[in-house]
């Protein structure tokens, strides 16, 4: 079975400063990755996944993740906060299949 | 693309009362999700119809809770019989029904519903 884990359930950030969103997953087999983003009132969005070649992966909004098998860890950024970034984010994991296992989510904040 | 729509948005009934929700995909999407969301948790898997075929069930649901997807377009999720722990944001998703590797679940923005 495969799982995820978000480290930290809350973030906050200045904004133009640094996101880092932290991913660990757990797979007996490689998977596909995924970060999700959920504003208020809103579906969850796909911002970027991981399936295969490069392990670094450039989302939607400027965000970008890097699959590290060695590490376990599929890690999400963006160089500069934007006020917009404000929201909940979840990582996924997936087989090859159909069905995602999400993480519990990081709140993001961003300060003026 | 107007995207996936869930009916009702909210939801509030009292216990031991019976709730459906609707939930109309992507037009032309295949694969049809629910997943469930408790507060301060990520979604879960629930379900999944591919065409009108429920193709797999979580252990998560319940005898109390039923899914349908007639003739391969809107689903629809009935609880009957609610309980206090059923309150959870309760989410639909479509995809094409392709691998994960080229597929992408849209996700509507979900049904809320609060168990008194």
């Amino acid at each position: 079975a495969q799982s995820v884990t978000q480290l930290g359930s809350h973030v906050s950030v200045s904004e133009g400063a640094l996101v880092l969103l932290r991913c660990n997953y757990s797979s007996s087999v490689p998977p596909y990755l995924f970060w999700y983003v959920q504003y208020p009132n809103q579906g969850l969005q796909l911002l970027l996944k991981y399936t295969t070649g490069a392990t670094l992966v450039k989302g939607i909004n400027g965000f970008e993740a890097e699959f590290k098998k060695s590490e376990t860890s599929f890690h999400l950024t963006k160089p500069s906060a934007h006020m917009s970034d404000a929201a909940e984010y979840f990582c996924a994991v997936g087989l090859r299949d159909y069905k995602l296992s999400f993480g519990a989510g990081t709140t993001v904040t961003v300060r003026a | 693309d107007t995207g996936v729509s869930q009916d009702p948005r909210h939801k509030i009934t009292k216990r031991g009362q019976n709730v459906t929700f609707r939930c109309d995909p992507i037009s032309e999407h295949n694969r049809l999700y629910w997943y469930r969301q408790t507060l301060g948790q990520g979604p879960e898997f629930l379900t999944y119809f591919q065409n009108e075929a429920q193709l797999e069930k979580s252990r998560l649901l319940s005898d109390r809770f039923s899914a349908e997807r007639p003739k391969g377009s809107f689903s629809t999720l009935e609880i009957q019989r609610t309980e206090q722990g059923d309150s959870a944001m309760y989410l639909c998703a479509s995809s094409k029904g392709l691998d994960l590797s080229t597929d992408t679940q849209y996700f509507g923005p979900g049904t809320r519903l609060t168990v008194l």
